[in-house]
């Protein structure tokens, strides 16, 4: 089976550094997705992990510890546009050639001046 | 804009009936992956298609299915809808490689 857990909701300061934590318990495992998804609106692409570390893009980095199942977004200098949820998503072959990205429930994040 | 296009934006309809949502891929995409967005479950998968094949099955009812086009296009039927059918319906399209997702605008459908 699969398990995907993150916090429901986060809140934080324009300009301050916050984290948001995804834990993962799936068969074949191939990858962490995290993905914006502003309200009403479709998830775009933020990062992608594959290898164990730190991938960074602009104010955005991800994390991901294949041996705990563990990753992790973090997002520097917050704008007010940052409140949105962020989704995990496991990248899974569950039977073999077919990658399925499983979504974890987001994480509401609230950016207040 | 993802280049992934769905229609309808906003559907309205009764229970007991039928509807279809459609899904037209980014240019050279072969893989449609379908998912339901509802307020208290999140993104669900429903079913994943590849150059015309069905490839991998998810959380889909019985009185939902799909289909892949020859010209690479999909549709979702759902049929006998009850009122927790009402959800956002997203497509997605992947051109391989990492499997990273496009998405389209989604499909919101309201089963009164």
């Amino acid at each position: 089976g699969q398990n995907i857990d993150q916090p429901t909701e986060m809140t934080a300061t324009e300009g301050a550094i916050v984290q948001i934590n995804c834990t993962y318990q799936t068969s074949g495992f191939n990858g962490l997705f995290w993905y914006q998804q502003h309200a009403g609106e479709a998830p775009t692409f933020l990062s992608y992990n594959v290898l164990d570390g730190l991938e960074e893009k602009g104010r955005f980095s991800s994390f991901l510890s294949r041996s705990k199942g563990y990753s992790y977004l973090l997002l520097k200098e917050l704008q007010m546009k940052d409140s949105a949820s962020y989704l995990c998503a496991a990248l899974r072959d569950p039977s073999g050639g077919s990658y399925i990205p499983t979504f974890g429930r987001g994480t509401s994040l609230i950016v207040h001046p | 804009d993802s280049g992934v296009t769905q229609t309808p934006k906003h559907l309205i309809t009764a229970t007991g009936q039928r509807v279809t949502l459609r899904c037209s891929p980014r240019s050279g995409d072969l893989s449609v992956y379908w998912y339901q967005q509802s307020l208290d479950q999140g993104l669900q998968f429903l079913i994943q298609y590849y150059n015309g094949e069905e490839r991998a099955k998810g959380n889909i009812l019985e009185r939902f299915s799909a289909q892949q086009f020859p010209d690479l296009h999909s549709e979702l039927n759902l049929s006998s809808l009850e009122l927790g059918d009402s959800a956002l319906y997203f497509c997605a399209t992947s051109g391989g490689g990492t499997g990273e997702l496009f998405f389209g605008e989604g499909s919101r459908l309201t089963v009164l």
